[in-house]
């Protein structure tokens, strides 16, 4: 079976201090891994993803994760944060080994960015 | 494109009510998938569809159906609605499932549904 953990419910930063949004995954073989943004009100956008390859993964925004398989991790980063950048996000993951085509959603992590 | 888009925007059922929730997108995806979203739960799956004709359960699928009989249109309905099926509903599409390439899905903005 496939789950993901965001181990903080909320992260609270300064503007212009570093953002790091925790997520844990398991599962059997290799994850694909995501991560998503909801802004209030809306449905969720995606920011980035790991399939293969490169551990650090840019996305958009000034995101980047770093994949870690022997901590089962997928961090999410931002140098800089952004009053802007207070929303819930959602990491995500698929284990490879199954033929199925389902996608586990942790429970998500409120940001708020203070001015 | 009008991208992913969902109606009702709100709707308010009494116990035992069906409806039908619409989906549809117009980037030709062939990815469809429909989560409901609880607080401090995420999103859970409840079915999703690889292309035209096939369906496949997710991880909440007790109580609603789905059917695909054309790549835009991807309907949920409830059969016979319960107060444990208020929530949030949203509809994605993406052109590949998980893992595969092009695999961005993108949601609608959800259908706030309660039951009571």
């Amino acid at each position: 079976a496939q789950s993901v953990a965001q181990p903080e419910d909320q992260v609270n930063v300064a503007e212009g201090n570093p953002l790091t949004v925790k997520c844990t995954y398991s599962v059997s073989g290799n994850p694909y891994l995501f991560w998503y943004v909801q802004y209030p009100n809306r449905g969720l956008q995606f920011l980035l993803k790991y399939i293969t390859g490169d551990n650090l993964v840019k996305g958009s925004y000034g995101f980047e994760a770093e994949f870690n398989k022997s901590q089962t991790s997928f961090h999410l980063k931002k140098p800089s944060a952004l009053v802007s950048d207070s929303a819930l996000y959602f990491c995500a993951v698929r284990d490879k080994v199954t033929n199925d085509y389902k996608l586990s959603f942790g429970a998500g992590t409120t940001v708020t960015v203070r001015a | 494109n009008a991208g992913v888009t969902q109606t009702p925007k709100f709707q308010v059922l009494k116990t035992g009510q069906s409806m039908t929730l619409q989906c549809a997108q117009d980037m030709n995806h062939e990815y469809m998938s429909w989560y409901r979203q609880d607080p401090g739960m995420g999103l859970r799956l409840i079915h999703y569809s690889v292309g035209a004709g096939i369906t496949d359960q997710g991880e909440v699928p007790n109580g609603y159906n789905v059917s695909r009989s054309t790549t835009e249109d991807f309907p949920l309905r409830l059969l016979s609605a319960a107060p444990s099926q208020t929530s949030v509903y949203f509809c994605a599409s993406s052109f590949s499932p998980p893992g595969q390439l092009r695999n961005e899905q993108f949601f609608g903005p959800g259908t706030r549904l309660t039951v009571l």
